[in-house]
């Protein structure tokens, strides 16, 4: 079947606006993963889902930044009042189970914030 | 803190020579590790993961628990394996299982 799909695939914002990022994760997969990827570095962890209940928001960077999926299935991260640090590439990825299992990455979103 | 580190951003090798991608690790406990890889154009993708001790595409990883270590190595490199790398470490417990990635190594094999 498909594999993950994130959009938009590019997002260029002004600073000071506010952005919404899409994922859909393979079907039937019960965690979904969002990192940021800044340029020259590996994913970093943001968040993470079990179905529909954030279990861990660790690593999101500010109170701007907001991430929900609210049926179990597709997830929105959401950042508000953009930065110019915010420019990176949001992965999100989904997992069959909740054990470790490898993980599935989507394409990415890059974010361009001017 | 887990920590992973791939201490060489960039790595050149010809086609047909040996190449290892280096990967070294802290954790208290028993890790699992993987590599990912990023080849031009797609999305990241699983290569191997240790505790299946298998070889993708001539690619193999050996876990030192000694020197913490979980280079790749592959004997004879393929310009097709020109990509980037990353070693990735999970969560070791609880409920998310997100992965702590190092920072990458871009590899080009050259002709």
């Amino acid at each position: 079947g498909a594999g993950v799909s994130q959009s938009p695939r590019y997002k260029v914002a002004k600073r000071g606006q506010d952005v919404a990022l899409r994922c859909d994760p393979i079907s039937g997969h019960v965690s979904l993963f969002w990192y940021q990827q800044a340029l020259g570095q590996g994913p970093e962890f943001l968040t993470y889902f079990q179905n529909e209940a954030q279990l861990d928001k660790s690593g999101l960077p500010s109170d701007r930044f907001f991430a929900e999926r609210p049926e179990g299935s597709v997830s929105t991260l959401k950042i508000q009042r953009t930065q110019q640090e915010d420019s990176a590439v949001y992965l999100c990825a989904s997992s069959y189970g909740t054990g470790g299992e490898r993980q599935y990455f989507g394409p990415g979103t890059r974010l361009t914030v001017t | 803190a887990q920590r992973v580190t791939q201490p060489e951003k960039l790595l050149s090798v010809f086609k047909g020579a040996p190449v290892e991608l280096k990967c070294n690790y802290s954790y208290s406990g028993s890790p699992e590790l993987f590599w990912y890889v990023q080849y031009s154009r797609q999305r990241l993708q699983l290569l191997l993961r240790h505790i299946s001790r298998e070889s993708i595409k001539g690619f193999t990883a050996d876990l030192n628990k000694g020197e913490t270590s979980f280079h790749l190595k592959k004997p004879f490199a393929q310009e097709e394996d020109s990509a980037m790398y990353y070693c990735a470490l999970p969560r070791p417990s609880g409920s998310a299982r997100q992965l702590t990635f190092g920072s990458g190594t871009q590899l080009t094999v050259l002709p």
